[in-house]
């Protein structure tokens, strides 16, 4: 158990529709990482977050965003839909912004019908 | 940006085996390279990761090995077991002056099969 938690597990929801996942991460950790699994692309980063700020920006669409609070918890909001947002959502955590191992959750499963 | 190629794309192995995975990176800059392994239904497993200024790292039955010159790294794993069986992937990032290593990029993963 890596200590970072996904809400919800799984996910389905329509085309156009707006979701939002959910991230706690591991206790100490300040750094909070999004990243999407699909099968065509593989793992890819998409945010970072430290200690409430925005540190760094990787392929997120602008339908897409996300934010921490100050109880470190983060969440992605995925918004207008498309089929081609299927895919597992992982969320990550490090101690540090910089120089640290990151740990990943369980991922959110998430299937736009 | 950095790209990173990983092969094989599947490997198959017996038991008590060794089991090899290359990865190659583009950027000279990238200076952190872990390896990750994921089970099904499960997120990535942090199993080893190894910095620019070391060539080789070892855990127990786990190495990599760095080639900076050449850019690529390996990851090792000796004496292979059923429980090794897993998708693995290699990553490369770059982290200095306040920038994170946590921009990860990864390569496309590679499953590992240990037959008993």
């Amino acid at each position: 158990d890596s200590g970072v938690t996904q809400t919800p597990k799984h996910l389905i929801t329509a085309t156009g529709q707006r979701v939002t996942l959910r991230c706690s991460p591991r206790s100490g950790d300040l750094s909070v990482y999004w990243y999407q699994q699909s099968l065509d692309q593989g793992l890819q980063f998409l945010i970072q977050y430290y200690n409430g700020e925005e540190r760094a920006k990787g392929n997120i669409l602008e339908r897409f965003s996300a934010q921490q609070f100050p109880d470190l918890h983060s969440e992605l909001n995925l918004s207008s839909l498309e089929l081609g947002d299927s895919a597992l959502y992982f969320c990550a955590s490090s101690v540090g912004a910089i120089n640290s191992p990151l740990h990943f959750g369980n991922g959110t499963r998430l299937t736009v019908t | 940006g950095e790209n990173v190629e990983q092969h094989p794309s599947t490997l198959s192995v017996q038991e008590g085996d060794s089991a090899v995975i290359k990865c190659t990176y583009s950027d000279s800059a990238s200076n952190y390279f872990p390896w990750y392994k994921q089970e099904l239904g499960k997120g990535p497993q942090l199993i080893i990761d190894i910095r620019s200024n070391v060539g080789e790292k070892k855990d127990q039955r786990i190495a990599v090995t760095l080639n900076k010159t050449a850019k690529h790294f390996s990851l090792h794993i000796t004496e292979t077991q059923p429980e090794d069986s897993a998708v693995y992937f290699c990553a490369a990032s770059w982290g200095a002056g306040g920038t994170s290593y946590g921009k990860l990029t990864f390569g496309q993963g590679t499953i590992l099969t240990v037959h008993p």
